[in-house]
């Protein structure tokens, strides 16, 4: 496989129940990222990892918990979510030092949380 | 605070007729200027980055262009397959141990009807 794979590509799920998004890029690259993208709005930063470790939290709530276990996985686990965490998630990777650096997306996960 | 402004939200176009997308921003030291292009159900696909005032990059029927405000995506003679949303995001100097990241607009929606 080559690019930024995302799994599951569909999740519906109740406000109570625990699951997880996946992540896995074959580009080389050593940071990952999470984002959020409603309708009408920006593509929103969760979360920024340098080679496995979290350099930024944009001030995402709690309930979001991220895991990087190597450079090239990275999770998100979802528990008590809300209605309005309905939402696409992007992954990206990208090569990090280099300025200008552009990022490569996976196709993400559509959420809907009932 | 960094910001990335792109007009118009929406823009319908006949094929072959050429036109351009705007993207305004402000930044505190510009290290990239990047234009993707993301179709219904994909992840953002990276189309060019351009890094300094006065840069052009052209691939196929798209050109960008750079100044020091403003960045354009020129679309000559669209075809059907050009439909999709634009977006544009800039990335500034990090903060000391900050990360290196993007800033999106909301995206310009192209249709070209045949």
């Amino acid at each position: 496989e080559t690019g930024v794979t995302q799994t599951p590509r569909h999740l519906v799920m109740g406000m109570t129940n625990k699951k997880s998004l996946k992540c896995e890029q074959h580009l080389g690259h050593n940071a990952m990222y999470w984002y959020k993208q409603s309708a009408k709005k920006p593509l929103e930063l969760m979360f920024v990892y340098n080679f496995k470790e979290q350099t930024e939290n944009n001030s995402v709530p709690s309930r979001f918990s991220p895991e990087c276990p190597n450079s090239s996985h990275l999770f998100l686990h979802l528990h008590t979510l809300q209605p309005e965490d309905s939402a696409l998630y992007l992954c990206a990777s990208s090569q990090e030092g280099g300025a200008g650096q552009p990022q490569h997306f996976g196709d993400g996960t559509r959420l809907s949380i009932l | 605070e960094d910001q990335v402004t792109q007009s118009p939200e929406a823009l319908r176009l006949q094929e072959g007729e050429s036109s351009s997308l705007n993207c305004s921003y402000t930044v505190s030291g510009l290290r990239g200027l990047f234009w993707y292009r993301q179709d219904p159900g994909k992840g953002p696909e990276f189309l060019f980055t351009l890094y300094s005032a006065g840069e052009e990059k052209e691939k196929e029927r798209l050109k960008a262009t750079l100044t020091k405000k403003e960045s354009f995506l020129h679309i000559t003679a669209p075809k059907p397959e050009d439909s999709a949303t634009y977006l544009c995001a800039v990335q500034a100097t990090p903060e000391k141990g900050g990360s290196e990241k993007l800033v999106f607009g909301k995206g310009t929606k192209l249709t070209v009807n045949p």
